[in-house]
């Protein structure tokens, strides 16, 4: 079954403690991307890969990093969270030749 | 830049009466247009793609409708019902460059009993 695993669902962080949300999927597909989800304003583009080692910034950028090491994995890490950062995040794979995006459960991570 | 606008933002109806959620897009050159259904809490699921030679597509209750020239777009819900209530959104993708679709910011449809 095709599938993209977020971890953790929920998540409830200090200001300052560094965490990591993972992305996995098992389609061998080549893009990924994180997105954020706030109320009004739909899906906001974090960062994205093309391909392995291939990372770039989307519309929000900001307090994120990611990595690319192996094509089914895309890790979130927020090195320094702040409350400005809670918020529902959605990891998200597709191919070129198909593009349909095929989405994560979601993390809803709240920073107080 | 390329852009989706969604209209309208958002809508509440009585079950069984039918909607019509629309999209523009400047996104350019055009690959393909996508409607996806967002329930709460969840990832979004697509529903239909519309390429530049399709005008029209059913799925079920649902209708999409593509109009390149004009550059927009229509999802129509026919005899609508309580399951219906999400958030739809309209994902164009453009055919060069990095493939990466750009999203409208959704319409939010309430189906009242």
């Amino acid at each position: 079954e095709a599938q993209v695993t977020q971890n953790p669902r929920y998540l409830i962080t200090v200001t300052g403690k560094k965490l990591t949300v993972t992305c996995s999927q098992n389609m061998n597909h080549e893009y990924m991307s994180w997105y954020r989800q706030d109320p009004g304003l739909g899906l906001r583009q974090i960062y994205y890969s093309m391909n392995v080692e291939v990372t770039d910034k989307g519309d929000v950028p900001e307090g994120y990093k990611v990595s690319r090491k192996e094509k089914r994995n895309f890790p979130l890490i927020l090195e320094s969270p702040s409350p400005n950062q809670t918020s529902l995040y959605f990891c998200a794979t597709w191919d070129r030749l198909n593009t349909e995006a095929f989405f994560g459960q979601g993390t809803r991570l709240t920073v107080v | 830049k390329n852009q989706v606008e969604q209209s309208p933002q958002s809508l509440i109806i009585l079950e069984g009466k039918n909607c019509t959620l629309q999209c523009n897009y400047t996104v350019s050159p055009f690959s393909n247009l996508r409607w996806y259904k967002q329930d709460t809490g969840r990832g979004p699921v697509s529903l239909t793609i519309m390429t530049f030679s399709e005008n029209t597509k059913s799925n079920g209750r649902y209708t999409a409708t593509l109009d390149a020239d004009t550059k927009q777009s229509s999802l129509h819900i026919t005899a609508s019902q309580l399951s219906d209530s999400a958030s739809y959104i309209c994902v164009v993708t453009t055919k060069e460059g990095s493939y990466i679709p750009t999203f409208g910011r959704g319409t939010s449809l309430i189906v009242h009993p």
